[in-house]
């Protein structure tokens, strides 16, 4: 089964809202966790990465928060704009281990002006 | 644009055929890692690569691929004998070591007819 899971394949935010991302995993010994952004026929680029020993980080309109708990972790992005429109790539990983990633499917995001 | 650079863009091979696809780790990182993305699906780990030496792979890799790295400025990923399943895209990335923020290059399209 999927490891790491974003259950809404896509999002529709107006310009000047916030919108929230979702994913939700499985494994307990992730620490690490991340997320990308994704245009069409472009790789995927990071955006905003934690580590398990914090539950909320910061960096400019983005912020991701933590919840080890209940295994789900969320990207907001505040002051949403049309070119914040692109699928966002949630992903998690071991870093005691390889490093590897395991992603989800996606969240299709639009911001509508 | 990307520090991680792959080529090429994109490669047509017919069935049966070998197929080989390079990558250039952004300077500096010792820890380099191939994921191939089928349409609509999520990114699936393929390999990781520290300091040139293979050490994670799943047992498609084993089975079908062929994956070194020569250096650390030049990594490749071989398919032997292509199948229309291998169509998919392939997209390396690289850190500064596991467990640490990866980036990833422009992909390679692989295209089985």
């Amino acid at each position: 089964g999927q490891q790491v899971k974003q259950s809404s394949p896509s999002l529709t935010v107006q310009e000047g809202g916030i919108s929230i991302l979702n994913c939700d995993y499985e494994n307990d010994m992730f620490d690490y966790f991340a997320w990308y952004k994704k245009y069409p026929d472009n790789s995927p680029t990071l955006l905003i990465s934690v580590r398990s020993n914090v539950d909320k980080r910061e960096d400019g309109r983005l912020t991701v928060f933590l919840n080890k708990s209940g295994k789900h972790f969320s990207l907001h992005i505040t002051a949403s704009q049309p070119e914040d429109t692109a699928v966002y790539l949630c992903a998690a990983g071991i870093t005691g281990n390889t490093g590897k990633l395991i992603f989800g499917l996606g969240t299709t995001l639009q911001v509508q002006p | 644009d990307a520090a991680v650079t792959q080529k090429p863009r994109y490669l047509i091979k017919m069935k049966g055929q070998e197929a080989e696809m390079k990558c250039i780790p952004e300077k500096g990182h010792t820890a380099v890692f191939w994921y191939q993305q089928k349409q609509s699906k999520e990114l699936k780990f393929l390999i990781y690569f520290q300091n040139q030496q293979p050490l994670d792979q799943i047992d498609m890799v084993k089975e079908r691929f062929s994956a070194v790295c020569p250096s650390s400025s030049l990594c490749s990923l071989g398919i032997r004998t292509c199948e229309a399943e291998d169509s998919a895209l392939y997209l390396c990335s690289s850190s500064q070591s596991a467990g640490y923020e990866q980036y990833f290059g422009p992909g390679t399209r692989l295209t089985v007819l």
